[in-house]
């Protein structure tokens, strides 16, 4: 079966430190991969997505980044937290996509993000 | 664009008590829909889905939901409410990068 892991689960950092946010799969080969953001009170904001190693396109500008240099690896980058990078963050997974058709998206425990 | 909409923020109910979580879709031709379940500080966990068939679909947990074309609307049901189910539940509609979530519905549930 299928398992995703997204480290560390909480964080604390000050404003203008850099972060590493990194999420893993198992049990699936060449899934796509997501990163989601949860503010205090708000929806899912889907900030990035990729399809394969190196394929990564970003929903929502900001000072975020995302790397994936893995086949189920996917890292969640800043050079500099603002204040309002703070937020749960989540990582999903989905089978490849056939034309037109359906995907499940599957997620991680998430990482609680407090910038101070 | 796709949207999502749950009319009701904040839901409570008594614990043995059914329950219907509403959930409305704008146009599209094939909606993809989903309802999802959040606990506090936890990850998004999978209720059930609808692709296509039966527009009555069963979940885990003891939830269905129904999805009724003519309304465009996806509810969430579930007969008799756990004390376990108070949570946040989002209902969502899409596929791969045009995945897109409602607001989300809280319930409580009172002992």
């Amino acid at each position: 079966s299928q398992t995703i892991h997204q480290w560390p689960a909480t964080l604390v950092q000050p404003v203008g430190s850099p972060l590493s946010l990194e999420c893993t799969v198992e049990g699936t080969s060449n899934p796509n991969l997501y990163w989601y953001r949860q503010a205090a009170g708000r929806g899912l904001q889907l900030l990035f997505y990729s399809v394969g190693i190196g394929q990564i396109s970003s929903e929502v500008p900001q000072n975020l980044s995302a790397s994936r240099p893995q086949d189920r690896q996917f890292i969640l980058s800043s050079k500099k937290l603002l204040l309002s990078d703070s937020g749960f963050y989540l990582c999903a997974w989905s089978a490849p996509l056939l034309a037109g058709g359906p995907d499940t998206q599957y997620f991680g425990p998430g990482t609680r993000l407090t910038v101070l | 664009a796709q949207s999502v909409t749950q009319p009701d923020i904040h839901i409570t109910v008594s614990e043995g008590a059914s329950l219907e979580l509403r959930c409305n879709y704008s146009y599209g031709a094939t909606p993809y829909l989903f309802w999802y379940v959040q606990s506090p500080g936890q990850g998004l966990q999978l209720l059930l889905k609808y692709f296509s068939g039966d527009t009555l679909v069963q979940g885990i947990k003891g939830f269905e939901a129904e999805f009724k074309r003519s309304q465009s609307s996806f509810n969430l049901r579930k007969p008799s409410v756990h004390w376990s189910d108070a949570a946040e539940y989002f209902c969502a509609r899409g596929r791969g990068q045009n995945f897109v979530f409602g607001p989300g519905t809280r319930l409580s549930v009172l002992p």
